[in-house]
Protein backbone atom coordinates (compact mmCIF):
# COMPACT_ATOMS: atom_id res chain seq x y z
CA UNK A 1 0.00 0.00 0.00
CA UNK A 2 0.60 3.71 0.15
CA UNK A 3 3.14 5.37 2.56
CA UNK A 4 5.14 8.43 3.62
CA UNK A 5 8.31 8.44 5.28
CA UNK A 6 9.58 11.58 6.29
CA UNK A 7 12.61 12.27 8.34
CA UNK A 8 12.99 12.21 12.41
CA UNK A 9 13.06 14.69 14.44
CA UNK A 10 13.55 16.88 16.02
CA UNK A 11 15.60 19.41 13.58
CA UNK A 12 17.07 22.40 15.55
CA UNK A 13 18.61 25.26 13.42
CA UNK A 14 20.50 28.34 14.12
CA UNK A 15 18.23 31.63 12.22
CA UNK A 16 19.63 31.64 8.60
CA UNK A 17 20.32 28.44 8.66
CA UNK A 18 19.77 26.23 5.49
CA UNK A 19 16.81 23.74 5.81
CA UNK A 20 16.17 19.98 4.44
CA UNK A 21 13.53 17.56 5.60
CA UNK A 22 13.42 14.42 3.71
CA UNK A 23 10.40 12.65 2.21
CA UNK A 24 9.99 9.44 0.59
CA UNK A 25 7.37 7.78 -0.60
CA UNK A 26 5.57 4.85 -1.92
CA UNK A 27 2.67 4.93 -3.98
CA UNK A 28 0.44 2.32 -6.23
CA UNK A 29 -0.49 5.17 -8.94
CA UNK A 30 0.53 8.27 -9.56
CA UNK A 31 0.01 10.45 -6.23
CA UNK A 32 -0.12 14.01 -5.35
CA UNK A 33 2.53 15.28 -2.95
CA UNK A 34 2.37 18.18 -0.14
CA UNK A 35 3.85 19.52 2.55
CA UNK A 36 1.82 20.77 5.73
CA UNK A 37 3.13 22.85 8.67
CA UNK A 38 1.59 23.07 12.27
CA UNK A 39 2.37 25.78 14.75
CA UNK A 40 1.50 24.57 17.74
CA UNK A 41 -2.00 24.61 18.98
CA UNK A 42 -3.33 24.99 15.42
CA UNK A 43 -4.69 22.86 12.40
CA UNK A 44 -2.36 21.92 9.61
CA UNK A 45 -2.05 24.54 6.87
CA UNK A 46 -1.04 23.74 3.26
CA UNK A 47 2.25 24.84 2.70
CA UNK A 48 2.82 23.34 -1.21
CA UNK A 49 2.11 20.79 -3.50
CA UNK A 50 2.92 19.00 -6.62
CA UNK A 51 0.80 16.98 -8.94
CA UNK A 52 3.29 15.47 -11.20
CA UNK A 53 6.58 14.33 -11.49
CA UNK A 54 9.72 16.76 -11.90
CA UNK A 55 6.70 19.77 -10.69
CA UNK A 56 8.18 22.36 -8.19
CA UNK A 57 5.93 23.47 -5.37
CA UNK A 58 6.97 26.38 -3.74
CA UNK A 59 5.73 28.97 -1.22
CA UNK A 60 7.35 31.26 1.60
CA UNK A 61 10.62 30.38 0.67
CA UNK A 62 9.78 26.76 1.15
CA UNK A 63 10.57 24.29 -1.96
CA UNK A 64 10.02 20.99 -2.82
CA UNK A 65 10.40 18.62 -6.15
CA UNK A 66 8.34 15.91 -6.75
CA UNK A 67 11.06 13.06 -8.03
CA UNK A 68 9.58 10.01 -9.44
CA UNK A 69 12.92 8.18 -9.72
CA UNK A 70 13.81 8.87 -6.81
CA UNK A 71 10.30 8.69 -5.29
CA UNK A 72 11.33 11.89 -2.75
CA UNK A 73 9.98 15.10 -1.92
CA UNK A 74 12.25 16.70 -0.19
CA UNK A 75 11.46 19.98 1.76
CA UNK A 76 14.20 23.01 1.65
CA UNK A 77 14.61 26.38 2.81
CA UNK A 78 17.07 28.49 1.94
CA UNK A 79 17.28 30.95 5.25
CA UNK A 80 15.13 29.91 8.14
CA UNK A 81 13.36 32.45 10.44
CA UNK A 82 12.46 31.87 14.08
CA UNK A 83 9.18 31.97 12.65
CA UNK A 84 9.35 28.60 10.88
CA UNK A 85 9.61 27.19 13.89
CA UNK A 86 6.41 24.55 13.39
CA UNK A 87 6.24 20.94 13.12
CA UNK A 88 6.02 19.48 8.92
CA UNK A 89 4.03 17.05 7.69
CA UNK A 90 4.99 15.24 4.32
CA UNK A 91 1.66 13.82 2.39
CA UNK A 92 0.61 11.96 -0.28
CA UNK A 93 -2.72 12.17 -2.22
CA UNK A 94 -3.69 8.59 -4.51
CA UNK A 95 -6.40 7.96 -5.98
CA UNK A 96 -7.75 4.22 -6.84
CA UNK A 97 -10.67 2.68 -8.39
CA UNK A 98 -11.82 0.99 -4.98
CA UNK A 99 -11.01 3.35 -2.30
CA UNK A 100 -11.86 7.10 -4.08
CA UNK A 101 -9.16 9.18 -2.73
CA UNK A 102 -6.71 8.47 -0.15
CA UNK A 103 -3.83 10.18 2.14
CA UNK A 104 -1.45 9.04 3.99
CA UNK A 105 0.51 11.37 6.31
CA UNK A 106 4.48 11.51 7.41
CA UNK A 107 4.42 11.12 11.20
CA UNK A 108 5.64 15.16 11.23
CA UNK A 109 9.69 16.50 11.92
CA UNK A 110 9.46 19.17 14.45
CA UNK A 111 11.43 22.22 13.67
CA UNK A 112 13.03 24.68 15.88
CA UNK A 113 14.97 27.73 15.15
CA UNK A 114 17.15 29.48 17.44
CA UNK A 115 18.01 33.56 17.27
CA UNK B 1 -15.11 33.66 4.14
CA UNK B 2 -14.73 29.81 3.41
CA UNK B 3 -13.14 27.25 5.37
CA UNK B 4 -13.57 24.51 7.96
CA UNK B 5 -14.95 25.14 11.39
CA UNK B 6 -14.11 23.43 14.63
CA UNK B 7 -15.82 23.76 17.83
CA UNK B 8 -15.29 23.42 20.79
CA UNK B 9 -11.86 24.68 20.90
CA UNK B 10 -11.50 23.05 24.37
CA UNK B 11 -13.51 20.04 25.45
CA UNK B 12 -13.64 18.36 29.06
CA UNK B 13 -15.18 15.33 29.55
CA UNK B 14 -15.78 12.71 32.74
CA UNK B 15 -14.85 9.27 32.16
CA UNK B 16 -18.09 7.31 31.02
CA UNK B 17 -19.73 10.56 29.26
CA UNK B 18 -19.98 10.96 25.41
CA UNK B 19 -19.08 13.97 24.06
CA UNK B 20 -19.57 15.24 20.32
CA UNK B 21 -17.23 17.59 18.42
CA UNK B 22 -18.56 19.47 15.73
CA UNK B 23 -16.80 20.01 12.02
CA UNK B 24 -18.63 22.19 9.45
CA UNK B 25 -17.72 23.12 6.26
CA UNK B 26 -18.76 25.87 3.73
CA UNK B 27 -16.37 24.52 1.07
CA UNK B 28 -18.67 22.78 -0.53
CA UNK B 29 -16.58 19.64 -0.58
CA UNK B 30 -17.99 15.95 -1.20
CA UNK B 31 -15.12 14.35 1.48
CA UNK B 32 -14.70 14.94 5.34
CA UNK B 33 -11.91 12.99 7.40
CA UNK B 34 -11.55 13.18 11.43
CA UNK B 35 -8.36 12.38 12.23
CA UNK B 36 -6.68 12.15 16.21
CA UNK B 37 -3.12 13.20 17.28
CA UNK B 38 -1.23 12.47 20.37
CA UNK B 39 1.53 14.87 21.44
CA UNK B 40 4.37 14.27 19.34
CA UNK B 41 2.76 12.10 17.34
CA UNK B 42 1.21 12.51 13.73
CA UNK B 43 -2.15 11.94 12.33
CA UNK B 44 -4.31 9.03 12.88
CA UNK B 45 -7.29 8.55 10.25
CA UNK B 46 -10.58 7.81 13.02
CA UNK B 47 -13.42 7.81 10.12
CA UNK B 48 -14.19 9.59 6.44
CA UNK B 49 -16.83 10.27 4.57
CA UNK B 50 -16.96 11.19 0.88
CA UNK B 51 -20.61 11.75 0.44
CA UNK B 52 -23.80 11.72 2.44
CA UNK B 53 -25.09 9.45 4.31
CA UNK B 54 -22.04 7.29 4.23
CA UNK B 55 -18.62 6.68 5.70
CA UNK B 56 -16.11 4.46 6.17
CA UNK B 57 -14.18 3.09 9.39
CA UNK B 58 -10.44 4.83 9.55
CA UNK B 59 -7.43 2.85 11.72
CA UNK B 60 -8.98 3.56 14.81
CA UNK B 61 -12.25 3.82 15.22
CA UNK B 62 -13.21 1.60 17.90
CA UNK B 63 -14.70 3.99 20.74
CA UNK B 64 -16.16 6.48 18.29
CA UNK B 65 -18.84 7.20 15.39
CA UNK B 66 -19.85 9.46 12.96
CA UNK B 67 -22.63 10.84 10.78
CA UNK B 68 -23.07 12.90 7.81
CA UNK B 69 -26.51 13.69 6.87
CA UNK B 70 -25.57 17.15 5.50
CA UNK B 71 -23.14 17.97 3.10
CA UNK B 72 -21.67 20.49 5.52
CA UNK B 73 -21.12 18.71 8.38
CA UNK B 74 -19.50 15.80 9.53
CA UNK B 75 -19.71 15.51 14.07
CA UNK B 76 -17.91 13.01 15.74
CA UNK B 77 -19.07 11.30 19.08
CA UNK B 78 -16.35 9.91 21.37
CA UNK B 79 -18.20 7.36 23.41
CA UNK B 80 -16.99 6.22 26.65
CA UNK B 81 -16.27 2.82 24.90
CA UNK B 82 -12.87 4.74 24.03
CA UNK B 83 -10.18 4.33 26.37
CA UNK B 84 -7.92 7.10 25.82
CA UNK B 85 -9.95 9.75 24.41
CA UNK B 86 -7.59 12.84 25.77
CA UNK B 87 -5.91 14.46 22.48
CA UNK B 88 -6.49 16.72 19.62
CA UNK B 89 -8.80 15.83 17.57
CA UNK B 90 -8.44 17.40 13.29
CA UNK B 91 -11.52 17.66 11.00
CA UNK B 92 -10.60 17.95 7.17
CA UNK B 93 -12.19 17.99 4.23
CA UNK B 94 -11.27 17.73 0.55
CA UNK B 95 -12.84 17.73 -3.43
CA UNK B 96 -13.40 14.10 -4.20
CA UNK B 97 -14.00 14.47 -8.17
CA UNK B 98 -10.95 16.27 -9.51
CA UNK B 99 -9.05 13.58 -7.36
CA UNK B 100 -5.24 14.47 -6.41
CA UNK B 101 -6.32 17.36 -4.39
CA UNK B 102 -5.46 18.47 -0.95
CA UNK B 103 -7.26 18.43 2.65
CA UNK B 104 -8.35 21.80 4.16
CA UNK B 105 -7.74 21.46 8.12
CA UNK B 106 -9.95 23.33 10.64
CA UNK B 107 -8.17 23.92 13.87
CA UNK B 108 -8.65 21.38 15.54
CA UNK B 109 -10.40 20.56 19.49
CA UNK B 110 -8.26 19.58 22.35
CA UNK B 111 -10.24 17.00 24.50
CA UNK B 112 -9.06 16.32 28.02
CA UNK B 113 -10.72 13.45 29.97
CA UNK B 114 -10.83 14.36 34.09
Amino acid sequence: GDSVTQMEGPVTLSEEAFLTINCTYTATGYPSLFWYVQYPGEGLQLLLKATKADDKGSNKGFEATYRKETTSFHLEKGSVQVSDSAVYFCALSDRTPDTGNQFYFGTGTSLTVIP
Amino acid sequence: DGGITQSPKYLFRKEGQNVTLSCEQNLNHDAMYWYRQDPGQGLRLIYYSQIVNDFQKGDIAEGYSVSREKKESFPLTVTSAQKNPTAFYLCASSIVASGYNEQFFGPGTRLTVL
